[in-house]
């Protein structure tokens, strides 16, 4: 299996502070990754596919980037909506497999 | 518009098998490169994923619950289903089912399944 590594396992950040999320998959996966962000009692909801393109409706302060094993998330500007877990996902490969996810509050 | 929805027991016995249903619209199950999903997730803890199905009707399963899972559609009635033998209170989870288009885009509200003596 694929194991996502993903860090840190929470963070605090300031209304518009710009935030950085990392995940490293155990081997390439080839840009088959996917952000998630899951607010408190909701669902998960996609944010990011193919490692850098944005779902439709996301807005663009969020942004992704990597290649590789290594992969990351950015918020440029943290707005209040933007507290929730964010989970990264590997599709290179089954079993499909999740990073740990990361708590983002405000400060 | 897509939309998902789950349902299950809410609550069973260790041993037990459970049965959810994944009830859909929006969307055909039978339509070339549509696929559903199951992923789980136990209180304040991660993501699982664990099968998918495919319009041709391939399968793929979490080999880490081994045997356990059986994952089928009804395309007729737009559902999904999966059924996981042996529950065992770590089993206990909110259970998801999503539409897969580039990744999990569409998730249903989930479904809390408790396992208890």
């Amino acid at each position: 299996d694929i194991q996502m590594t993903q860090s840190p396992a929470s963070l605090s950040a300031s209304l518009g502070e710009t935030v950085s999320i990392e995940c490293l998959a155990s081997e390439g996966i080839s840009n088959d990754l996917a952000w998630y962000q899951q607010k408190s009692g909701k669902s998960p909801q996609l944010l990011i596919y193919a490692a850098s393109r944005l779902q439709d409706g996301v807005p663009s302060r969020f942004s992704g980037s990597g290649s590789g094993t290594r992969y990351s998330l950015k918020i440029s500007g943290m707005q209040p909506e933007d507290e929730a877990d964010y989970f990264c996902q590997q599709s290179y490969k089954y079993p499909l497999t999740f990073g740990s996810g990361t708590k983002l509050e405000i400060k | 518009q897509v939309t998902l929805k789950e349902s299950g027991p809410g609550i069973l016995q260790p041993s037990q098998t459970l049965s959810l249903t994944c009830s859909f619209s929006g969307f055909s199950l039978s339509t070339y490169g549509m696929c559903v999903g199951w992923i789980r997730q136990s209180s304040g803890k991660g993501l699982e994923w664990l099968a998918n199905i495919w319009w041709n009707d391939d399968k793929y399963y979490n080999p880490s619950l081994k045997n356990r899972l059986t994952i089928s559609k009804d395309t007729s009635n737009n559902q999904a289903f999966l059924k996981i033998t042996n529950m065992d209170t770590a089993d206990t989870a909110t259970y998801y089912c999503a539409l897969w288009e580039r990744d999990f885009d569409y998730w249903g509200q989930g479904v809390m399944v408790t396992v208890s003596s």
